[in-house]
């Protein structure tokens, strides 16, 4: 059964930097997203993508961050410039009328 | 703006109770509802949609426009129902989720 897959489980950056999360969707979706969850909090959304493009976006999804398709597997998340509330677990998801399918996840722990 | 809310954070049974898990939502246009369940240190997996009205690993849930509601229910609970359930509703347009807070459910033996 496909999957969406990402890359890395774990991050760790330093205050600052920047970081990009990797994500490679279901193959025939045409929907993707990110949403992030602060520990202990619910599952939140970021941005949705779709025809090489955003569809939507979050207050959440500022300046700071960026998305990309950069070729034709690959659905990327860059955040410029990391801040201590960054810190969260990022969900790549793709979807098709029948539900959206999620990845395991990147832990992401800025420092 | 859509909501959902899930009001119990913690719910606690014993295997072979029923067990349902409470989800009412707000959204002005037509709603898609969803179920997802996350096992431990495992991803969020679709446990349910409103439209396909299936059962799945014993789960049913109903939406009740007049209520705003998708509880979710199964009527006798096994140990490996034990983990975290959200609720999330769906815009047709883009296809967008707006979650709940989530519910986690331990089936005790």
């Amino acid at each position: 059964e496909p999957e969406v897959t990402q890359t890395p489980s774990h991050q760790v950056t330093q205050m600052g930097q920047e970081v990009i999360l990797r994500c490679v969707p279901i193959s025939n979706h045409l929907y993707f997203y990110w949403y992030r969850q602060i520990l202990g909090q619910k599952v939140e959304f970021l941005v949705s993508f779709y025809n090489n493009e955003i569809s939507e976006k979050s207050e959440i999804f500022d300046d700071q961050f960026s998305v990309e398709r950069p070729d034709g597997s690959n659905f990327t998340l860059k955040i410029r410039s990391t801040k201590l509330e960054d810190s969260a677990m990022y969900f790549c998801a793709s979807s098709t009328s029948n539900g959206a399918f999620f990845g395991q996840g990147t832990r992401l722990t800025v420092v | 703006a859509q909501r959902v809310t899930q009001p119990e954070k913690l719910l606690s049974v014993f295997k072979g109770a029923p067990v349902e898990l409470k989800c009412n939502y707000s959204y002005s246009g037509s709603p898609e509802l969803f179920w997802y369940v996350q096992y431990s240190r495992q991803r969020l997996q679709l446990l349910l949609r409103h439209i396909s009205r299936e059962s799945i690993k014993g789960f049913t849930a109903d939406l009740n426009k007049g209520e705003t509601s998708f509880h979710l229910k199964k009527p006798f609970a096994q140990e490996e129902d034990s983990a975290m359930y959200y609720c999330a509703l769906g815009i047709r347009s883009n296809y967008k989720l707006t979650f709940g807070k989530g519910t986690l459910l331990t089936v005790n033996p």
